[in-house]
């Protein structure tokens, strides 16, 4: 079975442009969470949704925003980038139910000139 | 989401048995302790999970102290492919997706 998706694998951009990562998330699973992780570091928590309605959202501007598709798959957007936001972004599903733990993919690298 | 400590790095030879602590003095009685491991340009790989008792999956085995102030991820057996940070991680289940990773243990498999 494939794992959690992640498209691309690494991108540039330079401050002030846009940005969209994307994810499919494991078949059948229909929550799904971002996660930062900046060189060095532990990731951090971005935002989950489940079943297409955020469920959660981490300390972040809100030059960062996501949505959730009818199929599962889920966008990472992120407005007027900025140095800092240079990381590793990863995306996490699981199936819905509490008693499964989430599954990640392997990020897309963002490198922000 | 209670604070978890962990040794910043350990080495470990081939074949050994991999013990690594974690400590969660700060633990609630209703918050599960995880632990993910992720190799070098790979994401987060779940291993195990528990509440308070001995756990043991396919990877590894967990054992949580009867206070459940901290606990040991026991790789039986490290293989070169077991170097990897490990993060220990504690949490409600029913708190949704959110995992807070600390720093994690950077663990250096040698031959």
């Amino acid at each position: 079975d494939a794992g959690v998706t992640q498209s691309p694998t690494h991108l540039i951009k330079t401050r002030g442009q846009h940005v969209t990562l994307r994810c499919s998330p494991i078949s059948g699973h229909k929550s799904v969470s971002w996660y930062q992780q900046v060189l060095g570091q532990g990731p951090q928590f971005i935002f989950q949704y489940y079943e297409k309605e955020e469920r959660g959202r981490g300390n972040f501007p809100d030059r960062f925003s996501a949505r959730q598709f009818p199929n599962y798959s889920s966008e990472l957007n992120v407005n007027a980038l900025l140095l800092g936001d240079s990381a590793l972004y990863l995306c996490a599903s699981r199936p819905g139910t509490i008693n499964q733990p989430q599954h990640f993919g392997d990020g897309t690298r963002l490198s922000i000139l | 989401d209670a604070k978890t400590t962990q040794p910043t790095s350990m080495d470990c030879a081939e074949g050994r048995a991999a013990n690594l602590p974690c400590n969660h003095s700060t633990i609630s009685g209703n918050e599960y302790v995880y632990w993910y491991r992720q190799i070098h340009s790979q994401g987060p790989q779940y291993i195990i999970h528990g509440l308070k008792n001995n756990e043991t999956n396919e990877m590894a085995s967990l054992i949580i102290t009867e206070d459940r102030k901290s606990s040991t991820l026991i790789l039986p057996h490290a293989t070169l492919r077991d170097t990897a940070v490990y993060y220990c991680i504690v949490r409600i289940k029913a708190a949704g997706n959110k995992l807070t990773f600390g720093g994690g243990t950077r663990v250096l498999v040698k031959p």
